[in-house]
């Protein structure tokens, strides 16, 4: 059974700082893994995706994750933060075999002036 | 881009009236929507799963005659929330997935408050 695992509810930095949001994964099959972004009374939009290609994937806004196999992890990752970047982050796990969508619990970012 | 329309985004009504949200895929064809709802604070909960031109498969704990799904056409799902209640006041989200792939393709979601 597919499940996801979002280690942090809450991350604050300041701004100019990297970001790191945590996400773990449980998978039978070979996923595919998403990372979308959720800001207050906005639709929610997808930050990048990882389908078996390269392990190390870039999304939008500067965002990166880089899925490990071996820790099954894929952490989502900024150089840089923006105050534009607050807001509510979800990993999203979906088996290719069904192609439903497994959410994790959503972490809030909070970016410090 | 692939784009995903609900509507109305905010619906206030009245305890034991019904209410219909719409959702749209504006420009791809989709086979497959999805309805997610979701609490303040937490993560979406799927509530559905709508296949253009047959019975929407609910998840378990999902009352099928509360939560009226159809899927009628390859851009078009609705959802009809009958006799509401305040405890059905959520966030409630669609995503459509294109009949290429199977990346889903969110709407902006639809603000239920029953009063």
């Amino acid at each position: 059974a597919q499940s996801v695992t979002q280690l942090d509810s809450h991350v604050s930095v300041s701004e100019g700082t990297p970001v790191l949001l945590r996400c773990n994964y449980s998978s039978s099959y070979s996923p595919s893994l998403f990372w979308y972004v959720q800001h207050p009374n906005k639709g929610l939009q997808l930050l990048l995706k990882y389908t078996s290609a390269a392990t190390l994937v870039k999304g939008i806004n500067g965002f990166e994750a880089e899925f490990k196999k071996s820790e099954t992890s894929f952490h989502l990752t900024k150089p840089s933060a923006h105050m534009s970047d607050a807001a509510e982050y979800f990993c999203v796990v979906s088996e290719d075999s069904n192609y439903q969508l497994i959410w994790g619990a959503g972490t809030k970012l909070i970016i410090k002036p | 881009g692939a784009v995903v329309s609900q509507h109305p985004s905010r619906v206030i009504c009245k305890s034991g009236t019904s209410v219909k949200i719409e959702c749209r895929s504006l420009d791809f064809q989709a086979t497959t929507m999805f309805w997610y709802r979701q609490f303040p604070k937490q993560s979406l909960m799927l509530m559905a799963t709508s296949n253009e031109g047959s019975k929407a498969t609910y998840e378990q704990g999902v009352e099928k005659d509360k939560f009226l799904i159809n899927h009628a056409s390859l851009t078009l799902s609705t959802l009809t929330v009958t006799s509401a209640h305040p405890e059905d006041s959520s966030f409630y989200i669609c995503s459509a997935r294109d009949v290429r792939g199977y990346e889903q393709y969110f709407g902006p979601g639809t603000r239920l408050t029953v009063t």
